[in-house]
This record gives C-alpha cells, structure tokens and sequence, in this order.
C-alpha cells in the first residue's frame, strides 16, 4: 500500500493564530488528496479534495477561507487552519487515493490533533 | 443525499470468538465497499475491501461479504484477539463519482481477554 506521512502529529495553539499542517504522499504522486475532520468519537467527515495545480473542492459547510489548501507539488498537499478558534479543535486527517486498473483505494495519513486554546 | 449507516455502534465479545459489524448504504451507484481499522489516536488503515461485482472475500481472519440487492455489507472477525480491539469503519465510494467515499459512523471492538 501507499505510505502517507502527516506533520505534525500533534500541535496546541493559542485562538487567533494559523496552523499549517501537510500531507505527503511518500510513495507516489497523488495529483488528488483528501482532507478529512473527526471529532471525538465520531466519524470521518470529508472536508475538501485537494488537486494539485488547481483550487482545492470544498464540502458544503466547510469554509474555504477559514481551511486553506495548497497542492503545490504531486507529493505534497497544506491544510491551513487561519484564525484558528476552540471549536475547530479535532483530529485532521489526510488521505491519498490509489487508483490504477486493479485497485481504488485511499490511504490515510496518521492524523493530526489540533489543540485550540 | 448519501448515507452509509452502521451496526452496531459498540460490540464486546470474548477473546475467541466472532465479531459482526453491519453497514447499509443508500447510493445504488456505490461500487467499492472498504473497511478501516482505526486505532486511538491513529489515522485509519485498510484490512479489507470488496467490489460491486464480488459477493464474498476473505483474508485470514477477516472476511466481507455484499449484498447488492439489499444494499448490505458486513465485515466478519473470527477467532478475535485483544490485539483486534479498535474502531473499524465501513465505507461505500463510487469511483465513477469522483471516488467520493461515504464514512459509517464506526463500530467501538472490545476484545476481552
């Protein structure tokens, strides 16, 4: 399977500040990733598709200018959080998809934990 | 919209013994069927994926099955360990679609020993 790297793991913050995180893709070049969001004991909800060398596809509800997105390379997609408040404390998630003729499969990253104080 | 609902929300049983965890999805145009192990504090990892055009696979351990007709797919442990314990996930995607997967909500294992 694909190797997907996250950094950081873990990161605390104070509220009104930005926090980048990225997602490689250490393996092969992913010209798509996705960015996912789970809060404690939920699921994984979808935030929006990363592609690279173009505008990143938002989900409904999911604020484009609050969560940031650059796919400047084919190994390397940023989320960045801006102005960073409690409430968007949770665990992010990034994914690569795997597609060729045999298989379609996502590999996700280790995850970030995002502390907003 | 699309939705993928899960059963049961929590599942404890006997080191030894089988575990079931169920998942019905709504989008007829799902054609890829993948389940996640996810350990505290980790991101989710593949154990085992079935395609539309399969009905049974099995790895080991772990076997899914699919029931188009119904919309139904399950993931079966058998002879579980305490090393099984996690949150496992199914998931339906319709690669046709933008390879967009749909989450259940997740099953909490307890294996005991």
């Amino acid at each position: 399977g694909a190797v997907v790297s996250q950094h950081p793991s873990r990161v605390i913050c104070k509220s009104g500040t930005s926090v980048k995180i990225e997602c490689r893709s250490l393996d092969f070049q992913a010209t798509t990733m996705f960015w996912y969001r789970q809060f404690p004991k939920q699921s994984l909800m979808l935030m929006a598709t990363s592609n690279e060398g173009s505008k990143a596809t938002y989900e409904q509800g999911v604020e484009k200018d609050k969560f940031l997105i650059n796919h400047a390379s084919l190994t390397l997609s940023t989320l960045t959080v801006t102005s960073a408040h409690p409430e968007d404390s949770s665990f992010y998630i990034c994914s690569v998809p795997l597609m060729d003729i045999w298989t379609d499969t996502q590999y996700f990253g280790p995850g970030t934990r995002l502390t907003v104080l | 919209g699309e939705n993928v609902e899960q059963h049961p929300s929590t599942l404890s049983v006997q080191e030894g013994d089988s575990a079931v965890i169920k998942c019905t999805y709504s989008d007829s145009a799902s054609n890829y069927f993948p389940w996640y192990k996810q350990e505290l504090g980790k991101g989710p990892q593949l154990i085992i994926d079935i395609r539309s055009n399969v009905g049974e696979k099995k790895d080991q351990r772990i076997a899914v099955t699919l029931n188009k007709t119904a919309k139904h797919f399950s993931l079966h442990i058998t002879e579980t360990q305490p090393e099984d314990s996690a949150v496992y996930f199914c998931a339906a995607s319709d690669r046709a679609g933008g390879f967009k997967t749909i989450f259940g909500a997740g099953t909490r294992l307890f294996v005991k020993a």
